[in-house]
């Protein structure tokens, strides 16, 4: 089966640099996804990965080891609007489907 | 473009009524999903298809039905509503690009559905 672990919630200042960690167990591993979700809206892309190390997009950055089955986001100079939930979610291609962690919930304060 | 678009964005239900959610998608996308969110949790693929003519189940598919007549359009269909089926509920499209490849899911902004 496929399982997908990340933290619940976390909390960070404005201007800080926040990881946040995902691990996983899947067969056939196609790709790893980070999505960002403010409340009440839908989740929107942040980055792939489906080799090994970091892929970096301004302010944010996603690292994957196939081998140890984890992957984190990095979000640096943290600002208010990332305040949301971050969602992992992972790509097998034995069944072509996106299975999705529960989130993590950021706040970020003044 | 408009992207995907979801209709409604709000319905409230009574218990055995029955609605069809809409969905469409002006990308061109082959892959078409829906997900339901139950409130602190991540998203369950509820059925999905990667093409016209061709649905299938994901992980809740219980008490739920879809089509695809043509690419653009993939509603799903709730026969008999019950309260288990409060959620809120989101349509993705991608397209679909091979092993290895972004794949990247597009959302729609949800349907907010309460069964009471």
């Amino acid at each position: 089966g496929q399982n997908i672990d990340q933290p619940t919630e976390m909390t960070a200042t404005e201007g800080a640099i926040v990881q946040i960690n995902c691990t996983y167990q899947t067969s056939g591993f196609n790709g790893l996804f980070w999505y960002q979700q403010h409340a009440g809206e839908a989740p929107t892309f942040l980055s792939y990965n489906v080799l090994d190390g970091l892929e970096e997009k301004g302010r944010f950055s996603s690292f994957l080891s196939r081998s140890k089955g984890y992957s984190y986001l990095l979000l640096k100079e943290l600002q208010m609007k990332d305040s949301a939930s971050y969602l992992c979610a992972v790509l097998s291609y034995n069944t072509d489907k996106l299975i999705f962690g529960t989130g993590t919930r950021l706040q970020v304060f003044p | 473009n408009a992207g995907v678009t979801q209709t409604p964005k709000f319905r409230i239900l009574k218990i055995g009524q029955s609605m069809t959610l809409q969905c469409a998608q002006d990308m061109n996308h082959n892959y078409m999903y829906w997900y339901r969110q139950d409130p602190g949790m991540g998203l369950k693929l509820i059925y999905y298809s990667v093409g016209a003519g061709i649905t299938d189940k994901g992980e809740v598919p219980n008490g739920y039905n879809v089509s695809r007549s043509t690419t653009e359009d993939f509603p799903l269909r709730l026969e008999l509503a019950a309260p288990s089926q409060t959620s809120v509920y989101f349509c993705a499209s991608s397209h679909y690009e091979g092993q290895g490849a972004g794949n990247e899911q597009f959302f729609g902004p949800g349907t907010r559905l309460t069964v009471l």
